[in-house]
């Protein structure tokens, strides 16, 4: 059964550093492509980025290009979104999912269940 | 790259259809067969209802249909029922980048 299982829930202040985890388990990481997505408070859903695990090509949307780094490690089956200095507007629930289909139709067949991130003095 | 464009509600009563758009433009809805769309329930994870425009994975119910003419992609939801009420999203995918509907709020009346 494939899974995406994502790190809990984190409570951080402004200016401190995170990076939450996206493990994936009963298919090769390495195969499929895995992005982030973000859902602010009331929000809608917002693509942030890609990876391909396999050789850690990454692509950023142009609204979160500088503000996450995005990251993975094969050898644990785990893909990683990460911020160097919070603000309080990166409060949101954070999704991983697993990108399937083949070139040019793509669609996220897999999610993770989400982590919350609370930013807040 | 902007999101695409949803209504922001529909409603329905159960046995109803409802259609919901989702409006982009050549470079990305128009450009493409690659649009898919999400039900989301809050408090759970997003699920694919449709992807390639029209194709339903496994599992799910064939009352979910995708459409799509020029730079406009529809999820019609036939024979509604209460477990339909959600929030459902469109997503297309364009060269580099992926692009998501601001969302629509489905109420089953």
């Amino acid at each position: 059964e494939v899974q995406l299982v994502q790190s809990g829930a984190e409570v951080k202040k402004p200016g401190e550093s995170l990076k939450i985890s996206c493990k994936g388990s009963g298919y090769r990481l390495t195969s499929y492509w895995i992005g982030w997505v973000r859902q602010m408070p009331g929000q809608g859903l917002e693509w942030m980025g890609s990876i391909y695990p396999y050789d850690s090509d990454t692509r950023y949307s142009p609204s979160f290009q500088g503000q996450v780094t995005i990251s993975a490690d094969k050898s644990i089956s785990t893909a990683y979104l990460q911020w160097s200095s919070l603000k309080a507007s990166d409060t949101a629930m954070y999704y991983c999912a697993r990108r399937s289909g083949s070139y040019p139709a793509y669609y996220f067949d897999y999610w993770g269940q989400g982590t919350l991130v609370t930013v807040s003095s | 790259q902007s999101a695409l464009t949803q209504p922001r509600s529909v409603s329905g009563s159960p046995g109803q259809s409802v259609t919901i758009s989702c409006t982009g433009t050549s470079r990305d809805v128009g450009g493409y067969n690659d649009v898919s769309w999400y039900q989301h329930h809050p408090g759970k994870a997003p699920k694919v209802m449709i992807h390639d425009v029209t194709e339903r994975p496994p599992g799910v119910p064939d009352r979910f249909s995708g459409s799509k003419s020029g730079n406009t992609a529809s999820l019609t939801i036939s024979g509604l029922q209460a477990d339909d009420e959600a929030d459902y999203y469109c997503c297309s995918y364009a060269p580099n980048y992926t692009l998501f509907g601001g969302g629509t709020k489905l109420t089953v009346l």
